[in-house]
């Protein structure tokens, strides 16, 4: 079935530094992708997607591409500030009725000063 | 606009006890849907609403059940709590229509002892 995989944590990098958190996705067709972004004691909240292949999502200096070549939608910021610390996870809809996401394991991120 | 939100935050239940996880709703989706998170395993869907007064099993649904009399409410309910029920449970919101989007709300962190 669909999934995606996505790079095993944690990452710790310094203040300023160039963040990629890696996801690859199994899938039936082109399906939309989603970063999602969980900060300490909270629920998730979108910060990125894209909805076919080649698309770009962006959101908060983080980028991210729809590559159905290497099957890839890897997430990137030029330059993480500490308060980028959080667990990042990759989605795509598991099936085409219920439209639920399949995430990935998550990757937590700690930004040093 | 609350957009998701879930009571309790926090609930500690013996083995055998019974509770409801509420989730509410106020952007007139139509879709709905519980996931737990487990450490290093994403999310996992429990149960799905497409509609009010619709319900279908998700990857995870033994010890569950769930109730949706309105469109803004979603319930969870654990008849009888097992250790292996520990978790944090999400729920979600989606717009449904053309959109995989979902909305979550901040979590309930329960502890079966």
């Amino acid at each position: 079935g669909d999934s995606v995989t996505q790079m095993e944590g944690p990452v710790t990098l310094s203040e300023e530094a160039f963040l990629t958190i890696n996801c690859t996705y199994t899938a039936t067709g082109y399906p939309s992708l989603f970063w999602y972004v969980q900060y300490p004691g909270e629920g998730l909240q979108l910060l990125l997607k894209a909805t076919k292949a080649d698309d770009k999502g962006s959101n908060k200096g983080f980028e991210a591409t729809y590559r159905k070549e290497t099957t890839s939608f890897h997430l990137e910021k030029g330059s993480v500030q500490v308060s980028d610390s959080a667990v990042y996870f990759c989605a795509l809809p598991l099936d085409t009725g219920r439209r639920a996401l399949t995430f990935g394991s998550g990757t937590r991120l700690q930004v040093q000063p | 606009n609350a957009g998701v939100t879930q009571t309790p935050k926090f609930q500690v239940l013996k083995t055998g006890q019974s509770m409801t996880l509420q989730c509410a709703q106020d952007m007139n989706h139509n879709s709905m849907y519980w996931y737990r998170q487990d450490p290093g395993m994403g999310l996992r869907l429990i149960y799905y609403s497409a509609s009010e007064g619709t319900t279908d099993k998700g990857e995870v649904p033994n010890g569950y059940n769930v109730s949706r009399l309105n469109k803004r409410e979603f319930s969870l309910r654990l008849e009888s709590a097992a250790p292996s029920q520990t978790s944090v449970y999400f729920c979600a919101s989606r717009q449904g229509f053309d959109t995989d989007t979902q909305y979550f709300g901040p979590g309930t962190r329960l502890t079966v002892l």
